[in-house]
């Protein structure tokens, strides 16, 4: 099983550039979500899904755009990309946690590190 | 909203020996998942260790054993026997059972940088 793919693992753009970061998980999960990692500020919320056609706001969003037709898939947009950008982001997957199999893990991607000049 | 917080950016431990790492955290909820994930340098968040905060028993994972202290809203990781592989970031997450206001996705704490010394 492949998991949670994400792709590029490694990108430089300059400012004002965009970019989409993919994702896709093979794993029939409806949460899918954005988080991005910075050195002492752990890992936070960008975006999330909880189905194909639903997005929404996590504590980090501005700058960023999601949008989520498949189940399967989960793109990150960078539309005009700032320096502040520059991060490693991570895209994870899960069952909603309202399913009672639910064990509550995350599965994450391996992440892309991004270098906005 | 919830907040989890890592009070040791960074721990070391002599091989063979056992470290405890902090994590507490705040909450109103009665129900709730608690994580500790751990980053090695190829950056990768793999799971340690869960806990159900309706189960009063601790999590046990092979050297990896959980404190979890639910009126104090406390949850520690002790790695026993510490080995050179487990240096890492280790970090600390909260999941909230309930849908909607982003509460379905994981709070993390800041992280602990652990150095295992030969």
């Amino acid at each position: 099983n492949a998991g949670v793919t994400q792709t590029p693992k490694f990108q430089v753009l300059k400012t004002g550039q965009s970019m989409t970061l993919q994702c896709a998980q093979d794993m029939n999960h409806e949460y899918m979500s954005w988080y991005r990692q910075d050195p002492g500020m752990g890992l936070r919320l960008i975006h999330y899904s909880v189905g194909a056609g639903i997005t929404d706001q996590g504590e980090v969003p501005n700058g960023y755009n999601v949008s989520r037709s498949t189940t399967e898939d989960f793109p990150l947009r960078l539309l005009s990309a700032a320096p502040s950008q520059t991060s490693v982001y991570f895209c994870a997957s899960s069952t909603t946690v309202h399913r009672s199999w639910n064990t509550g893990e995350l599965f994450f991607g391996e992440g892309s590190r991004l270098t906005v000049l | 909203a919830q907040t989890v917080t890592q009070s040791q950016p960074e721990m070391s431990v002599q091989e063979a020996e056992t470290v405890t790492l902090s994590c507490t955290y705040d909450t109103s909820e009665s129900d709730y998942y608690l994580f500790w994930y751990k980053q090695p340098p190829s950056r990768q968040m793999i799971l340690v260790i869960r806990q159900e905060a309706y189960k009063q028993q601790n999590a046990t994972e092979n050297r990896f054993s959980v404190n979890f202290q639910k009126a104090a809203k406390s949850f520690s990781l002790k790695i026993s026997d510490s080995q050179l592989g487990d240096a890492a970031m280790y970090f600390c997450a909260y999941r909230s059972p309930y849908s909607g206001g982003g509460a379905d996705g994981l709070t993390f704490g800041k992280g602990t940088h652990l150095i295992i010394q030969p």
